[in-house]
Parts: structure tokens; sequence; C-alpha cells
């Protein structure tokens, strides 16, 4: 069984330039997480997602993070315009539900220079 | 407010010993579950097991066991038999409603 998909593995940009990561979640895996962490800490929840509906986003700076689940199966995270502070890897996981246990794709790391 | 602590930033062992990395928690929440996750170098986050607020058996899953002790609000989670794979960084997390929040995690090196 394929795991969480994410892609680019790397992504270097400039400031105020965008960037979108892509995810592809365990087939049949309902609900969708996108975490932030930055080096040396744990994880940090952006965006939730139950089928196409997010569902937790109170973590998401909507001034410039978006998000979109269409069809309730892949997900794209963008950043519109990226700051130096975004420097980070992303994280996407996925679950049967939000009370079972999470597995995460290998995550993309973000440089803003 | 709900939290996870983990105390030990980093942890040594010998290959072959246990090794135990501690996680406190704290909700007011009845129902909630606790988690441990595996992060190596490669970045991938890999699910190693799950105790239930309810479950009244400690949690194993081969080489790793959970050490759960509700009333202290604890979830160690505790390795048999290192191997030198093991190193990594752990974090504990907790879901609580359907938040999954995650602690600050522990670097384990496992020395041969």
């Amino acid at each position: 069984e394929a795991g969480v998909v994410q892609s680019p593995r790397y992504k270097i940009i400039e400031k105020k330039q965008p960037v979108a990561f892509w995810c592809n979640p365990i087939s049949g895996h309902n609900t969708l997480y996108w975490y932030l962490q930055n080096l040396g800490q744990g994880p940090e929840l952006l965006i939730r997602y139950e089928n196409e509906e997010a569902v937790d986003d109170s973590q998401l700076p909507k001034d410039r993070f978006s998000a979109e689940r269409l069809k309730g199966v892949d997900s794209t995270l963008k950043i519109q315009p990226a700051e130096l502070g975004d420097s980070a890897v992303y994280l996407c996981a996925s679950s049967l539900n939000p009370y079972t246990e999470a597995f995460f794709g290998q995550g993309t790391r973000l440089t803003v220079v | 407010a709900q939290k996870i602590t983990q105390t030990q930033p980093g942890m040594f062992v010998q290959e072959k010993e246990a090794v135990t990395l501690d996680c406190t928690y704290d909700t007011s929440d009845q129902s909630y579950g606790l988690f441990w996750y595996k992060q190596p170098s490669s970045g991938e986050m890999i699910f190693l097991i799950y105790q239930g607020s309810y479950d009244e058996q400690n949690a194993t899953e081969g080489r790793y066991s959970l050490n759960f002790q509700k009333a202290r609000k604890s979830a160690n989670l505790v390795i048999s038999a290192s191997q030198l794979g093991d190193s990594a960084m752990y974090f504990c997390a907790m879901r609580y409603g359907n938040k999954l929040v995650f602690g600050a995690g522990t670097i384990l090196r496992v020395k041969s």
C-alpha cells in the first residue's frame, strides 16, 4: 500500500515569490492534515480536512497561505508571497478519521532566500 | 489548554539496552489518545504506538511499549533492546477532540 506522497521534497525560492506543495494521501483516508515543522521543534497544525471540507484552519495564516482539497483526495498548500520566516518543513498526513493514527509523508523542505 | 511536554531534549543509550523517553500531558478531557512518532534524519514521521485514555492495559508494539500512568498524566515510551537504527527524533502527541498536538521532541542517540 502506498503511503502519503508529497512533492516536491525540496524547494528553494526567493522571498515574495509564490510556492505550492502537493500531497496525495493514503487511499481511503478521509482526514488530511498539513503541518509546519520548524527546525528542532514538533509539528504544528496548519489545517485539517475532513473529505473536501476544511474543518480546522485556525492556525493557517490566511493572508498569505491557502489550501484546497478538491474532490476530497489530494491537496495543495500554497504560499503567496513567501517570506523568509516561512522556511521550514511542510508535512502532510492522513488518517482514516480524526480519531485514528495519522500517517505522514516525507515532507517538503522549503528554503526562502 | 492542552499541552504536551517532553523534558528530555536529548538522550543517549547503549546498543541493546532499554531506554525510556518521557512525556507528560495536560488536559481536562476524559477522552483522549496518546501517540508516539519517530522521525529519522530522512524527515518522515513514522507512527510507533497508540494508547487510548480508556485503555486499561499499556500498549505494546514489538520493542516499543507505552508506560501509561493516567493519574500522573504521563505516557512514557520504552524502547527495549535498542538498535543503532533507533537513533532519531521521537515525538509524543496527544489527540483531544479532533486535534492532534505534538511535543517538542527528544533526540535519541544509540551508541555502539
